[in-house]
């Protein structure tokens, strides 16, 4: 069973364009969330989603960034017009289903760093 | 909001000695995991606790989960270099909407 991937592992792009970063969870998991994590600091909840649905977005800023999880295919989460500061390692985080105890297996990140 | 609060955020001794790491929240879980990250990596999870007082040990990491299930340590005795990384807890509560995670432990081993 593999397990979360990401994809790009690095990417890097210049002010003003889109960044896509995409999540597969593992097979099975129905559940995705999102996190930014800036140099030496802890995860930042971004996004959590569920196939088709956007349960909870209150740590994704209003402008720029969305987030979906469509029924087929994976997660993508896009920034438009990136600035130097979306710079950041982006990871999501997968699960089988929520308030059962399962637990969130993540992805090796997504290295975004704007030029 | 539900917050959970890890303590010490830094944390720097030389290897054999050994450490507690603190989780602590004024909400409930359900169940709290700790993940462990390294440089350039993403999370891993060392282990999920469910029942307030359990106790679970691996290798020389000790995990324990509050008796009213608010708050978790982990315990790492005589500390190896291998041990360096950023330590994580996460909880679930069953009427909240995601996963919370705390701002972790940065953890270093001195040789």
């Amino acid at each position: 069973n593999a397990g979360v991937m990401q994809n790009p592992r690095h990417l890097v792009r210049r002010r003003g364009q889109e960044a896509r970063l995409r999540c597969s969870p593992m097979k099975g998991h129905s559940h995705v969330y999102w996190y930014r994590q800036l140099p030496e600091e802890g995860l930042k909840f971004m996004v959590y989603l569920q196939k088709e649905n956007i349960i909870d977005e209150s740590g994704m800023p209003k402008e720029r960034f969305s987030a979906e999880f469509p029924k087929e295919g994976p997660s993508i989460l896009r920034i438009q017009q990136v600035v130097r500061g979306d710079s950041a390692a982006y990871f999501c985080a997968s699960q089988e289903s929520m308030g059962q105890n399962t637990e969130a297996f993540f992805g090796q990140g997504t290295r975004l760093t704007v030029v | 909001t539900q917050l959970l609060e890890q303590s010490p955020q830094f944390l720097s001794i030389q290897e054999g000695e050994n450490l507690t790491v603190y989780c602590n929240s004024s909400s409930v879980f359900s169940s709290l995991q700790w993940y462990r990250q390294e440089p350039g990596e993403g999370p891993v999870l060392l282990v999920t606790v469910v029942t307030g007082g359990e106790v679970k040990k691996l290798k020389r990491l000790t995990f324990q989960f509050g008796d009213a299930r608010k708050d978790s340590s982990l315990h790492i005795t005589a500390a190896q270099p291998g041990d360096t990384g950023l330590y994580l807890c996460a909880g679930e509560n069953s009427s909240a909407s995601k996963i919370i995670f705390g701002s972790g432990t940065r953890l270093s081993i001195r040789p």
